[in-house]
């Protein structure tokens, strides 16, 4: 089946620092991918639909300007959580719809996550 | 996007049937139900789908009756590491459509 994949799988950082998170469809084109976080024992909240070659779509109560998203290739988007504080402590993970390549309409496929932990 | 309510939580002792079921009385035309399973620390994973009637696949069989107001996983025999959490999801067939997730199931599974 397709895969995506997320880099780095756990980062660590100082308050005030940005951190970077990759999502990358490996044997796929993905012309939108999704970003979710997860806190502990609660389930997956949609952050924004991320289009290649235009603007991210972000949901309601999500800073664009705190966590910016680039999709600069159909197999490729970057997460960015800018100047990250301790609340931004979270699972994020990414998906991206296979198309035709996955066994069931608009199925998407996950990323395995990436652990953020801000100091 | 139609809501989904469904069990917080399940326990059950290996070899047993397990049927979870996901009410969505909101469920448009257009709408499939999906089914996903997460595991601590892990991006969820795709189970079963299904538009109306029985689905079955090689690791889980999903009923929907005919007003698909409501549907069940079932999962035949569960083991140890059946032990996650599974996600009901109803979303459009439209290319792009998010995917919203409620609270989910944790299934607990013994020996």
């Amino acid at each position: 089946g397709a895969v995506v994949s997320q880099h780095p799988s756990w980062v660590i950082c100082k308050s005030g620092t940005s951190v970077k998170i990759e999502c990358r469809s490996l044997d796929f084109q993905a012309t939108t991918m999704f970003w979710y976080r997860q806190f502990p024992k609660q389930s997956l909240m949609l952050m924004a639909t991320s289009n290649e070659g235009s603007k991210a779509t972000y949901e309601q109560g999500v800073e664009k300007d705190k966590f910016l998203i680039n999709h600069a290739s159909l197999t490729l988007s970057t997460l960015t959580v800018t100047s990250a504080h301790p609340e931004d402590s979270s699972f994020y993970i990414c998906s991206a719809r296979a198309g035709t390549s996955g066994r069931a309409v608009n199925e998407q496929f996950f990323g395995p996550g990436t652990r953020l932990t801000v100091l | 996007l139609a809501k989904t309510t469904q069990p917080i939580s399940m326990d059950s002792y290996e070899g047993q049937e397990v049927n979870i079921t996901c009410s969505h009385n909101n469920i448009a035309t257009n709408d499939y139900i999906t089914w996903y399973q997460q595991f601590p620390s892990q991006g969820p994973r795709f189970i079963i789908q299904g538009y109306k009637t029985k689905v079955t696949n090689e690791v889980a069989s999903l009923f929907i009756p005919a007003d698909r107001k409501s549907s069940t996983l079932s999962l035949p025999r569960v083991s140890l590491s059946d032990t996650a959490v599974y996600y009901c999801l109803v979303a459009s067939n439209q290319a792009g459509t998010a995917l919203i997730f409620g609270k989910g199931t944790t299934l607990s599974v013994s020996s």
